[in-house]
């Protein structure tokens, strides 16, 4: 596609319930990574995909945050048991070579 | 670890010139980006730098001092579509090509 596409814009979610987003990356790019943004705050890393393998999860915020991209391309975050604290926007990008083109988010309202 | 720093907020008037700081602090370097986001938008990527100097694009130019850890994103002949938060990042040379963002400075261009 022409750009990184995230779906949904917009989640509302009970507490406790279990969400997944998903994000669909520029074709042909490689890196994958997914961030979550709070309010006013700059994007903060969670984790990175190189193809199909995750090597890098240091960011993910504790073991209700799992994400997958099992062919290389399209990717899903998903977040067990919500918390009202995981509120704040998703945002992925994907890249080829140098910089990170941005989706434009998922924003996650935990209620 | 990496602490990045930029001012939280600063204002300008149409046509003005305006700069942007960012200091940083990094287990290693391997450059340092500048992006754009509107509220609500996806951050756009503005400019990279990787060594010392001054990259120019159109009304946007970024500087670099890796001696000092230093950045600054200038923008020129300022335009109300100008208003929007400005991330500084950098990529340090672990975590594969992770990149760590600043907090982001709002900017708010006035007539």
């Amino acid at each position: 596609g022409a750009g990184v596409s995230q779906s949904p814009r917009y989640k509302v979610a009970k507490r406790g319930q279990d969400v997944a987003l998903r994000c669909d990356p520029i074709s042909g790019h490689v890196s994958l990574f997914w961030y979550q943004q709070a309010l006013g705050q700059g994007p903060e890393f969670l984790t990175y995909f190189q193809n199909e393998a995750q090597l890098d999860k240091s960011g993910l915020p504790s073991d209700r945050f799992f994400a997958e991209r099992p062919e290389g391309s399209v990717s899903t975050l998903k977040i067990q048991r919500t918390q009202q604290e995981d509120s704040a926007v998703y945002l992925c990008a994907s890249s080829l070579e140098r910089e990170a083109f941005f989706g434009q988010g998922t924003r996650l309202t935990v209620v | 670890g990496q602490n990045i720093d930029q001012p939280t907020e600063m204002t300008a008037t149409e046509g003005a010139i305006v700069q942007i700081n960012c200091t940083y602090q990094t287990s290693g370097f391997n450059g340092l980006f500048w992006y754009q986001q509107h509220a609500g938008e996806a951050p756009t990527f503005l400019s990279y730098n990787v060594l010392d100097g001054l990259e120019e694009k159109g009304r946007f130019s970024s500087f670099l001092s890796r001696s000092k850890g230093y950045s600054y994103l200038l923008l020129k002949e300022l335009q109300m579509k100008d208003s929007a938060s400005y991330l500084c990042a950098v990529r340090g040379n672990t975590g594969f090509q992770k990149l760590v963002f600043g907090t982001g400075t709002r900017l708010l261009v006035s007539p």
